[in-house]
């Protein structure tokens, strides 16, 4: 079946540190990627996403390269604020007629002034 | 353009007792989608209705079950509450069955069972 196995937390960084978060997949085909978000008290929100090989998908000064080859989806932010402390979800929907949203485990980031 | 909004915020049951919970996607959305987010457990697939019509189903009992109204807003019922059913349900929705299409979350209903 189809995975996602994300980078365990929780990560804690200084402002304009950089991150990454690891971010690998299992699943058949061409699956669509997706990172989303979820700031405290808040619902889930799309940060980014790639649906085809070497895709990069950027936003807020966040980006991830769909790596056909590695399995893999990373997330990268050159420059960390305390503003972008949250929890961060990995994910993808697979090909063909299923559309579900196939999360993984979370990683909770905190970023100190 | 309002988003997608979930009724009760917060519902406290006992166990044994059926929770009903209730998901409006936004304007022309189609597909709803259900998660549970447990502690422990991460965000699980649930349900998927488009056009009324239940496409797909996790990896749940069949207490949990639900529909789709011709307005496109949702139910989801859990019958016979055990107390591990105790967790943030997410409710989603996206314009169409790509899978391209992104899907938008809404707020989630808070179910503690006692």
């Amino acid at each position: 079946g189809n995975s996602v196995t994300q980078m365990e937390g929780p990560v804690t960084l200084s402002e304009e540190a950089f991150l990454t978060i690891n971010c690998t997949y299992t699943a058949t085909g061409y699956p669509s990627l997706f990172w989303y978000v979820q700031y405290p008290g808040e619902g889930l929100q799309l940060l980014l996403k790639a649906t085809k090989a070497d895709d990069k998908g950027s936003n807020k000064g966040f980006e991830a390269t769909y790596r056909k080859e590695t399995t893999s989806f990373h997330l990268e932010k050159g420059s960390v604020q305390v503003s972008d402390s949250a929890v961060y979800f990995c994910a993808l929907t697979p090909s063909g007629s299923a559309r579900q949203l196939t999360f993984g485990s979370g990683t909770q980031l905190t970023v100190l002034p | 353009e309002a988003g997608v909004t979930q009724s009760p915020t917060h519902l406290i049951k006992t166990r044994g007792q059926q929770a009903t919970l209730r998901c409006s996607p936004i304007s022309g959305h189609t597909s709803v989608y259900w998660y549970q987010q447990a502690l422990g457990l991460g965000l699980q697939f649930l349900l998927w209705y488009d056009e009324g019509e239940e496409r797909n189903r996790g990896n749940f009992p069949p207490r949990f079950s639900g529909r789709q109204f011709p307005n496109y807003s949702s139910e989801l019922n859990v019958n016979a509450l055990e107390l591990e059913d105790s967790a943030l349900y997410l409710c989603a929705s996206s314009e169409g069955t790509s899978g391209y299409n992104e899907q938008f979350f809404g707020p989630g209903t808070r179910l503690t069972v006692l």
